[in-house]
This record gives structure tokens, sequence and C-alpha cells, in this order.
């Protein structure tokens, strides 16, 4: 099993760009998240997904649109990037459970210039 | 959530116990305690959990003290690859949809020395 799988890994955008960062698990997980990491800081939620079809708001959704296209599939878009945006992504997985634990992906590297 | 607040950083000896402290002053009684670390440019990676007992797995203990307002790390051996930011979060159990929030402080940066 390759667990969770970031697409691009690295990206660098112009103010005003767009762009989509893409996220899949193979582990069956019905709940998927995104997390943003700025530099000496921990991670902050941006959107999560409980199951297939539902998406909610975390601690930072602003300038941020996600959509889960199936149960494996997670994306993230910045529909116009801004350098507040600049950060490095994960993307997440859980099962549900009272004591789920959630993988993480690698991680994308945006710089917004 | 409950609050933590961990030390920002520590030092071990490679081949010595690790033990990185964790106080959660507030928890109430259905949260849990959760430990990830988080390895150089790397996603977090799960570690070990516990509600009130102490718990054990392959990678660590965790020693959550009696009346929960503080738990312990212990990596029984450190190795250099246990260099690491390890998070302690505190999160109770939402809804039965699995959509949990975790919480990430920013951690104590552990480096293992030589």
């Amino acid at each position: 099993n390759a667990g969770v799988t970031q697409t691009p890994k690295f990206q660098v955008l112009k103010t005003g760009q767009s762009m989509t960062l893409q996220c899949a698990q193979d582990m069956n997980h019905n709940s998927m998240y995104w997390y943003r990491q700025d530099p000496g800081m921990g991670l902050r939620l941006i959107y999560y997904s409980a199951s297939e079809g539902t998406t909610d708001k975390g601690e930072v959704p602003n300038g941020y649109n996600v959509s889960r296209l199936n149960k494996r599939e997670f994306s993230l878009r910045l529909e116009s990037a801004a350098p507040s945006q600049t950060s490095v992504y994960f993307c997440a997985s859980s099962a549900p459970g009272v004591q789920d634990t959630q993988y993480f992906g690698p991680g994308t590297r945006l710089t917004v210039l | 959530d409950a609050k933590t607040t961990q030390p920002p950083s520590m030092d071990c000896a490679e081949g010595r116990a690790a033990n990185l402290p964790c106080n959660h002053s507030t928890i109430s009684g259905n949260e849990y305690v959760y430990w990830y670390r988080q390895i150089h440019s790397q996603g977090p990676q799960y570690i070990i959990h516990g509600l009130k007992n102490n718990e054990t797995n392959e990678m660590a203990s965790l020693i959550i003290t009696e009346d929960r307002k503080s738990s312990t790390l212990i990596l029984p051996h450190a190795t250099l690859r246990d260099t690491a930011v390890y998070y302690c979060i505190v999160r109770g159990y939402i809804s039965n949809f699995g959509n949990e929030k975790l919480t990430f402080g920013t951690g104590t940066r552990l480096t293992i020395i030589p």
C-alpha cells in the first residue's frame, strides 16, 4: 500500500494564479483532511471530509475550496493564490472510530510570489 | 479540546531513554492523549495514544498520571532517527463519523546526540 500520496511535491505560483493540490489514499479510509504548516508552527486544519460527499471547514478555510471526488481522493484548490498561502500542505486520512489515528502524506511545498 | 504544554526543546543521548513531558491540566474525562512526531520535512507520524491507562507499543510507551493532568512519552532506546518534533495532542470525540480534528501546538523538538 502506498498510504497517502500527494501531488505535486513542490510548486511555485505567482499571485493570482490558481492550482489544485491532489491527495489520494489507498487504505479505504472514510475521513480525509487538509492541513497547512507555516515555518516553525504546528499544523492547522483547513478543511476535512468525514465521508464521501461531505466536506466541512476547519480552522483556516479562507481562500481555499475542496472536493471529495470519491472515497480515495480529496483535492484542495486555491482559486487566486496569495503570498500568505505560502506553506507546506499536508493531506491526511483516517478510519472512523473513537480511537482512529490519522495517516499523513509527504506534503506539498507551495511558494506564492 | 484541552490545551497542552510541552517544553520547546530537549536533548537526549543516543541509546538512552527519551522522556518527553506534556501537561494537559484542563483535560476532560472523555478526552484521549495522542502523540505524533514529525521528522524534518515529512508528514506527521502517529506514535501512540491513551485514555487513562499506561500504553506501550513497538515505538514507545505512554505514561498518564492518575489525575490525567499530565503524561510522558518514553522512547526506550533513542536512536538518531528519533530526532524530530514531538506533538502531544488532547482531543475528544465529536461524532460517529470519524471527523476528528487534531489540534497541533508547536511541540517539543527532540535532538538525539551521538
